[in-house]
């Protein structure tokens, strides 16, 4: 069990390209979250996944977003034309049904120039 | 809808002090809480939590209770050390899946 995995570590990038983050859960977990953290916030739910469905999407998820686990798996999540507001601490986690808190991952930290 | 509101900081300590960060939550029904803790350049990791009124949480020293009157889950630990220096998250959920976070308060510990 290497704990929840999240690449890259850092993203740099000029406004109007795309991102793509990729989260690898505990191996067992079937369910995957993504939450977004601003400097000086807490985290804020984005959107999660049991096995390969999506099961619910925030209003912070704009149309420039998408995620997907497409094998019940990894997860990836793009975010397409960004710009500078997406810059924040992106991190996954993932935990078993019906258990009361979860494994977060070291985050991927986006920042658009 | 559910919220959280945590103390303020930063919070300066010198070691051995004791420590209290005050949570307060906004939930109906009965949610369950918890306290995450996170490390400079690390990911969050779960440090307790409490699934129902009275329960207490505990883990490493540090210790809160669910207070349904007060709808409170104060963090504290008796006598912290320069390791504990973090930024601290009271959160809860309603069902079993997605977490409401508070701002964070931001813990540092002098020696």
């Amino acid at each position: 069990d290497t704990g929840v995995s999240q690449d890259p570590r850092h993203k740099i990038t000029k406004r109007g390209q795309n991102v793509t983050f990729r989260c690898d859960p505990i191996s067992e977990h079937n369910r995957l979250y993504w939450y977004r953290q601003t400097l000086g916030q807490g985290p804020e739910f984005l959107t999660y996944f049991q096995n390969e469905a999506q099961l619910e999407k925030s209003r912070l998820l704009s149309d420039r977003f998408s995620a997907e686990r497409p094998k019940g798996s990894f997860s990836t999540l793009e975010i397409q034309r960004t710009e500078q507001g997406d810059s924040a601490m992106y991190l996954c986690a993932s935990s078993f049904s019906g258990q009361d808190g979860y494994t977060f991952g070291s985050g991927t930290r986006l920042t658009v120039v | 809808g559910n919220s959280v509101t945590q103390m303020e900081g930063p919070v300066t300590l010198s070691e051995e002090a004791f420590l209290t960060i005050n949570c307060t939550y906004t939930a109906t029904g009965y949610p369950s809480l918890f306290w995450y803790v996170q490390y400079p350049g690390e990911g969050l990791q779960l440090l307790l939590k409490a699934t129902k009124a009275d329960d207490k949480g505990s883990n490493k020293g540090f210790e809160a209770t669910y207070r349904k009157e007060t709808t409170s889950f104060h963090l504290e630990k008796g006598s912290v050390q320069v390791s504990d220096s973090a930024v601290y998250f009271c959160a809860l959920s309603r069902g079993d899946y997605k977490l409401s976070f508070g701002a964070g308060t931001t813990v540092t510990v002098r020696a």
